[in-house]
């Protein structure tokens, strides 16, 4: 059974790089699947921020694309999330989920349990 | 890339059928059977209770079902049940990238 678990500060201040860690346990990372960030505002719906495959190809949300990076760590079983200059809009609870093996498969079947990241000066 | 189209809220009493809607466009919904929905609870994760329109995954009771015509897709709960309150999201593939709708929260009355 995977688990997914994310980690990284809970605050961070305007105009500085939000970054989170997956890591991800029962699962190779290195084996396949894609992985993806999702995120989610107080009260407000779910919007997705991007995919990795294993290999480190990405797919990012256009309207965050100048401003994030996700990459893969296959050696610690992680993947990560950098999100720069952020602004208070960015407060959310950050989810890190498993998507398909294969460019057919277009579902999160496994999520980590979100973490919440405000970001205040 | 704009959020897939949701009704805000819908209810329901114990043992009823609800509908909840997914209005894209024909670039995603309608362009591809790649929907998928996800169950979220107060506080807790999104669970996914459909993918390819109308699979369920393994453990997901068979009330739950979907479906998908032109740009909307729909997931329907049949026999309501208390449990089933919570907060449903659409998610469509949109070539090369994904877009999920706004979410509809479900009153089990």
């Amino acid at each position: 059974q995977v688990q997914l678990q994310e980690s990284g500060p809970g605050l961070v201040k305007p105009s500085e790089t939000l970054s989170l860690i997956c890591t991800v346990s029962g699962y190779s990372i290195s084996s396949g699947y894609y992985w993806g960030w999702i995120r989610q505002p107080p009260g407000k719906g779910l919007e997705w921020i991007g995919n990795i495959y294993h290999s480190g190809i990405t797919y990012y949300n256009a309207s965050l694309k100048s401003r994030v990076t996700i990459s893969v760590d296959t050696s610690k079983n992680q993947f990560s999330l950098k999100l720069s200059s952020v602004t208070a809009a960015d407060t959310a609870v950050y989810y890190c989920a498993r998507r398909g093996s294969s460019w057919t498969e277009y579902y999160f079947d496994s999520w980590g349990q979100g973490t919440l990241v405000t970001v205040s000066s | 890339q704009s959020a897939l189209t949701q009704p805000r809220s819908v209810s329901g009493s114990p043992g009823q059928s609800v509908t909840i809607s997914c209005t894209g466009t024909s670039s995603d919904v309608g362009g591809y059977n790649y929907v998928s929905w996800y169950q979220q609870h107060p506080g807790k994760a999104p669970k996914l209770m459909i993918y390819d329109v109308s699979k369920r995954p393994s453990g997901v009771p068979d009330r739950f079902s979907g479906s998908k015509s032109g740009n909307t897709a729909s997931l329907t709960i049949s026999g309501l049940q208390a449990e089933d309150e919570a907060d449903y999201y659409c998610c469509s593939y949109a070539g090369s990238y994904m877009v999920f709708g706004g979410g509809a929260k479900l009153t089990v009355l």
